[in-house]
């Protein structure tokens, strides 16, 4: 049981590339979410998906898309990375057994240069 | 819309010191608390929450006592250990179905030897 993994751990990207970041669980949770961290500002929520086939925006939405076509992945897009965008990713998932546990993989940490 | 605010850290402290981190919340109606606790390099785990007023949770010696008359809800431990050192965050889900949490900036312990 590998919990919720995050793919890949690392990545440096140029301005203006783009790159999607993978986010599995394998706990057949029907709610995950993005989050971004940034220092001094803790974890705001990017997007969020209730269910396979779903997506919502959360706090900052702006310069990221995401897909949910398989209940176990939630897949996270940067379409045209900025500097900006420079931050660790946080990928989560919980369950409506309990809502109130949300399980978290390790992170992924991106730089855009 | 609903807040949480924690102390600034660093907290720094001696191995065996008592630990206090301060977390206040706004939210309307009866909002869940929880903290949420970051080791090195890894993601978020759940340390403890509490679902009412004057619910204690309790987790691995911490405890957080659910004060509604003052919003606060703040993380203390007896006795801490080197292995305390991480970063915990308060957060809030508001009771009316399926809410998003919202998290505090994070507190950083650093325990010492």
């Amino acid at each position: 049981n590998a919990g919720v993994t995050q793919t890949p751990k690392f990545r440096v990207l140029k301005t203006g590339q783009s790159m999607t970041l993978l986010c599995a669980q394998d706990m057949n949770h029907e709610y995950m979410y993005w989050y971004r961290q940034d220092p001094g500002m803790g974890l705001r929520l990017i997007h969020y998906s209730v269910g396979e086939g779903t997506t919502a925006k959360g706090e900052v939405p702006d310069g990221y898309n995401v897909s949910r076509l398989k209940k176990q992945n939630f897949l996270l897009g940067l379409e045209s990375a900025a500097p900006s965008q420079t931050s660790v990713y946080f990928c989560a998932s919980s369950s409506n057994r309990d809502l109130y546990e949300q399980y978290f993989g390790p992170g992924t940490r991106l730089t855009v240069t | 819309g609903d807040s949480v605010t924690q102390m600034e850290g660093p907290v720094t402290l001696s191995e065996e010191a008592f630990l206090t981190i301060n977390c206040t919340y706004t939210a309307t109606g009866y909002p869940s608390l929880f903290w949420y606790v970051q080791y090195p390099g890894e993601g978020l785990q759940l340390l403890l929450k509490a679902t009412k007023a004057d619910d204690k949770g309790s987790n691995k010696g911490f405890e957080a006592t659910y004060r509604k008359e003052t919003t606060s809800f703040h993380l203390e431990k007896g006795s801490v250990q080197v292995s305390d050192s991480a970063v915990y965050f308060c957060a809030l889900k508001r009771d009316t179905g399926f809410q998003k949490l919202v998290f505090g900036t994070g507190t950083r312990l650093l325990v010492s030897p």
